[in-house]
């Protein structure tokens, strides 16, 4: 049963705490992404990643840190340096992607992230 | 900054209604069009692509196109209770890299 899993899925946290949020896909994909999206906002990228071992900054990766150390997986850390963390996360992946071509993300069910 | 531009809503419309939900996206070199429907606390999932203007069906549900304008929209032809839900439109550049709208949230009236 293919598909993309993120755990937990309620997660709470205090302050000046690190916490990291899993995203696991079995869907043979190279590239992995994760957003934030706060109520009433649309999806807000944080990092990607194309290839294992490479990743990029996204709009809003202050506070953040990601590995890729495998395709499978491409886990996130909210570091307490990040200051208003309570959102809710999601990753996703896709294929290889070609220019003008339907490069469809799937998504995993997400984390809700909330700082106490 | 590249941006997708939808109205938030809500839009209501009564059962068996055409739904008629709006994007513009600023940036010139997009390629791709989306539209993802998203449930409350759940995650998003794809239900229109287009890439060629004009307009494409699939079911209930038509997408078009007008790069010139640099216009998208979903029609939902027959709205269902089931439909309510927030759409976010999404461009993409380079077959990589997604820019999503804010959303429309879709009220469907029984």
């Amino acid at each position: 049963d293919g598909g993309i899993t993120q755990s937990p899925k309620y997660l709470f946290r205090k302050e000046g705490q690190n916490v990291t949020l899993s995203c696991e896909q079995n869907l043979n994909h190279d590239a992995m992404y994760w957003y934030r999206q706060d109520p009433g906002q649309g999806l807000r990228l944080i990092y990607y990643s194309q290839i294992v071992n490479d990743f990029q900054k996204g709009d809003i990766a202050e506070g953040y840190s990601v590995s890729r150390e495998k395709k499978e997986s491409f886990p996130l850390t909210v570091t307490s340096a990040q200051k208003n963390p309570t959102a809710f996360y999601l990753c996703a992946s896709s294929p290889r992607g070609v220019a003008g071509g339907r490069n469809e993300q799937f998504f995993g069910p997400g984390t809700r992230l909330t700082v106490l | 900054q590249k941006e997708v531009e939808q109205n938030s809503g809500p839009l209501s419309v009564p059962e068996g209604a055409i739904a008629s939900l709006n994007c513009t996206y600023s940036d010139r070199g997009s390629q791709s069009f989306f539209w993802y429907r998203q449930y409350s606390g759940k995650s998003p999932e794809l239900i229109m692509f287009i890439y060629s203007n004009g307009d494409k069906e699939d079911g209930r549900f038509t997408a078009q196109l007008n790069k010139a304008s640099q216009y998208v929209s979903l029609l939902i032809r027959d709205s269902q209770p089931s439909d309510s839900a927030t759409y976010l439109c999404a461009s993409q550049t380079g077959g990589f890299k997604t820019i999503f709208g804010a959303g429309t949230r879709l009220f469907v009236k029984a």
